[in-house]
C-alpha cells in the first residue's frame, strides 16, 4: 500500500544537538511539506518542496534545515539553532503544489523531546 | 483573530448521538478539508470540499461558501470516532492555513 513513513516515531534530543527526522512516501508525489504541532495551535508549515532538489522555507523555518535529493525522501534536520523544538513533527505530501485537487496525504509524525 | 475558527474546541457525546463540528473562514478558499488526527497523532483526510456536500459513511461535509463556514457531521456516534477532527483551508495564494481542531469523546 502507498503511503508516508515517517521515523522515528519518538526522538528525543539533548542541548545543543542537530537531530534529523525521516520521511519517505511511495506514492510518486511530486510536493512535500514538514509541518509543526504544538498544543492548542493549528498546524504550522516549516519547509515544503515541490520537486526534486527544490525547497521553500515555510513559516516557522528558523533553526530547521531540510533536503530533497530523492522523489521519496524529504528529511528535516531540527539543528541546535532552533530555541523550543520540543513538538509534534508531520510530513505530508500531495501529487502536487496544488494538492487541492487531490488531497493530502500525512504521515504517523514523529515526537521530538528535548531532554 | 485566527483565520480559521472551529468549535466547539471540545466535544463529548454518548454512543449514537448526531454530532455537528463548525469551521469559520475568513480569507478566500479554493478548498476546504477536513482531517482526523487519532490519538496516536498521525492524520487521515477526510474531505476536500470545494462547494455543497459529501458524504462518506457516516460522516457529511457541507460547506457555504457565501457564508465562509463549513460543518462536519457524523451520524449514529460511535466510540472510535474519537478523534481531533481539524478544518484546513486552502487560501488563493495556495497557502493551508489550520484549525486548532475539535476534540471529540465518544462513550459508549
Amino acid at each position: 500500500d502507498g503511503g508516508i513513513t515517517q521515523s522515528p516515531k519518538y526522538l528525543f534530543r539533548k542541548e545543543g544537538q542537530n537531530v534529523t527526522l525521516s520521511c519517505e512516501q511511495n506514492l510518486n508525489h511530486d510536493a512535500m511539506y514538514w509541518y509543526r504541532q504544538d498544543p492548542g495551535q493549528g498546524l504550522r508549515l516549516i519547509y515544503y518542496s515541490q520537486i526534486v532538489n527544490d525547497f521553500q522555507k515555510g513559516d516557522i523555518a528558523e533553526g530547521y534545515s531540510v533536503s530533497r535529493e530523492k522523489k521519496e525522501s524529504f528529511p528535516l534536520t531540527v539543528t541546535s539553532a532552533q530555541k523550543n523544538p520540543t513538538a509534534f513533527y508531520l510530513c505530508a505530501s500531495s501529487i502536487d503544489l496544488r494538492g487541492w485537487s487531490y488531497g493530502y496525504t500525512f504521515g504517523s509524525g514523529t515526537r521530538l523531546t528535548v531532554v | 483573530k485566527n483565520e480559521v475558527e472551529q468549535s466547539p474546541q471540545n466535544l463529548t457525546a454518548q454512543e449514537g448521538e448526531f454530532i455537528t463540528i463548525n469551521c469559520s473562514y475568513s480569507v478566500g478558499i479554493s478548498a476546504l478539508h477536513w482531517l482526523q488526527q487519532h490519538p496516536g497523532g498521525g492524520i487521515v483526510s477526510l474531505f476536500m470540499l470545494s462547494s455543497g456536500k459529501k458524504k462518506h459513511g457516516r460522516l457529511i461535509a457541507t460547506i457555504n461558501i457565501q457564508e465562509k463556514h463549513s460543518s462536519l457531521h457524523i451520524t449514529a456516534s460511535h466510540p472510535r470516532d474519537s478523534a481531533v477532527y481539524i478544518c484546513a483551508v486552502r487560501s488563493y495564494t495556495d497557502k493551508l492555513i489550520f484549525g486548532t481542531g475539535t476534540r471529540l469523546q465518544v462513550f459508549p
